[in-house]
């Protein structure tokens, strides 16, 4: 069974430009979650999906994060335009029942 | 609101010698637990999770961890340290009645020294 993978696994990119991070979750799992981890602090619940469908935002940081899940599978997560503070690595976790998380391997990301 | 606190952030053990990493939480109702770890350029991996039943819990690795009411507590401990053990430990908690979000602690990363 093939696990969460996420893509990029590494973006570097200026302050002001855009970026886009994918999760594709373990096939079948309706729930998938993201999360960020700034540098020295602990990592932090972004949003939650159930199928396509946004069950819990209440960690998006601001208007400048959009998440989608097309269809209920992939996930996209776009942030424009990107502030210095954004830099961090992005974890996707998909799960089957809301109790055990699968993660992926993350995004570190940098905004310079 | 809910919080997680694990103490030290960096944990240093010789190899074959007892792990002991502290988690404590703060909700007054018992919430799911769960140790993760993370090696070195990869993902968070479940070391194991509490979610009912027997307090004491055994993963994997040879690590267990026992839940105590009493104390909110959730420490992890291993008999005897191995060279691989070196990675990051996060503990995590989320509601039960909750949409399974996961609130994490800040991390102990644990040195083993041969």
């Amino acid at each position: 069974e093939a696990g969460v993978t996420q893509f990029p696994s590494h973006s570097v990119i200026e302050k002001g430009q855009t970026v886009t991070l994918r999760c594709d979750p373990i096939s079948g799992h309706d729930n998938l979650y993201w999360y960020r981890r700034v540098m020295g602090k602990e990592i932090k619940f972004l949003l939650h999906f159930v199928k396509e469908s946004k069950q819990d935002e209440s960690g998006m940081p601001n208007n400048r994060f959009l998440a989608e899940r097309t269809g209920g599978t992939y996930s996209t997560l776009k942030v424009q335009p990107a502030e210095l503070e954004d830099s961090g690595v992005y974890f996707c976790a998909s799960s089957p029942d809301r109790v055990e998380q699968y993660f992926g391997p993350g995004t570190r990301l940098t905004v310079t | 609101a809910q919080s997680v606190t694990q103490l030290g952030s960096h944990v240093s053990v010789s190899e074959g010698a007892l792990v002991l990493l502290r988690c404590n939480y703060s909700s007054s109702v018992p919430p799911y637990l769960f140790w993760y770890v993370q090696y070195p350029n990869q993902g968070l991996q479940l070391l194991l999770k509490y979610t009912t039943g027997a307090t004491l819990v055994k993963g994997i690795n040879g690590f267990e961890a026992e839940f105590k009411k009493s104390e909110t507590s959730f420490h992890l401990t291993k008999p005897s340290a191995h060279m691989s053990d070196a990675a990051e430990y996060f503990c995590a908690v989320s509601e039960r009645s909750n949409t399974g979000k996961l609130i994490f602690g800040q991390g102990t990363t644990l040195q083993v020294k041969p």
